[in-house]
């Protein structure tokens, strides 16, 4: 149980596109998902903390303009890259958590290239 | 200030021999303690947990022990294999606080040599 899924895996846009990337809870429902980036060799950097149904509350330093979350439901919040530049290449990864649990199940990462 | 420190970047051990991974946390009001296993390009995988009410927790080969008092844990694992080698990261939470929200180290780099 417990499985998080990431889509896509892998993508490469143009500078200047956005990017939609989509974490789904697939046999629970998440009240909190987060969303993280990592930098090669680098530790995980959380961005922001995603509650169904209401407001994305960002990390210090993330552009909440230029990270666009969005949690409809129980099961799936989405991370739009606005307009994104090549500084924005990066492996992106969701988590999700149980309701009052301590422990993330995370996803399998997306790979953004952006060129 | 990091509150959450792996302060090994990589270890290396052999094969059959135990590992030991270290983490040290300042916050007072961490309760829950855990430890994710990721490898390159993947998310990371949970792996063994404990709350603040144990010393010692246990899960096949793997055991994690926290020292309140020294605001440190470490997870053993024995015996090494070599697919346990990946990158660890240790995390922590104050489960009365922001529900789920953890608090990641660095990660710690785990070599075993078969």
């Amino acid at each position: 149980g417990a499985v998080v899924s990431q889509h896509p895996s892998r993508v490469i846009c143009k500078s200047g596109t956005s990017v939609k990337i989509e974490c789904r809870s697939l046999d629970f429902q998440a009240t909190t998902m987060f969303w993280y980036r990592q930098f090669p060799k680098q530790s995980l950097m959380l961005m922001a903390t995603s509650n169904e149904g209401s407001k994305a509350t960002y990390e210090q330093g993330v552009e909440k303009d230029k990270f666009l979350i969005n949690h409809a439901s129980l099961t799936l919040s989405t991370l739009t890259v606005t307009s994104a530049h090549p500084e924005d290449s990066s492996f992106y990864i969701c988590s999700a958590s149980l309701s009052g649990s301590g422990t993330q199940y995370f996803g399998p990462g997306t790979r953004l290239l952006v060129l | 200030d990091q509150q959450v420190k792996q302060n090994s970047p990589s270890l290396s051990v052999q094969e059959g021999r135990i590992s030991i991974l270290n983490c040290d946390y300042t916050n007072s009001m961490f309760d829950y303690f855990l430890w994710y296993k990721k490898y390159p390009a993947e998310g990371p995988t949970f792996l063994i947990s404990i709350s603040s009410i144990k010393d010692k927790n246990e899960d096949g080969r793997f055991t994690v022990f926290l020292n309140k008092s020294a605001k440190h844990l470490s997870l053993h694992i024995v015996p090494s294999q070599p697919g346990d080698s990946a990158v660890y990261f240790c995390a922590a939470s104050a489960t009365n606080t922001n529900a789920g929200k953890s608090t990641f180290g660095d990660g710690t780099t785990l070599t075993v040599k078969p």
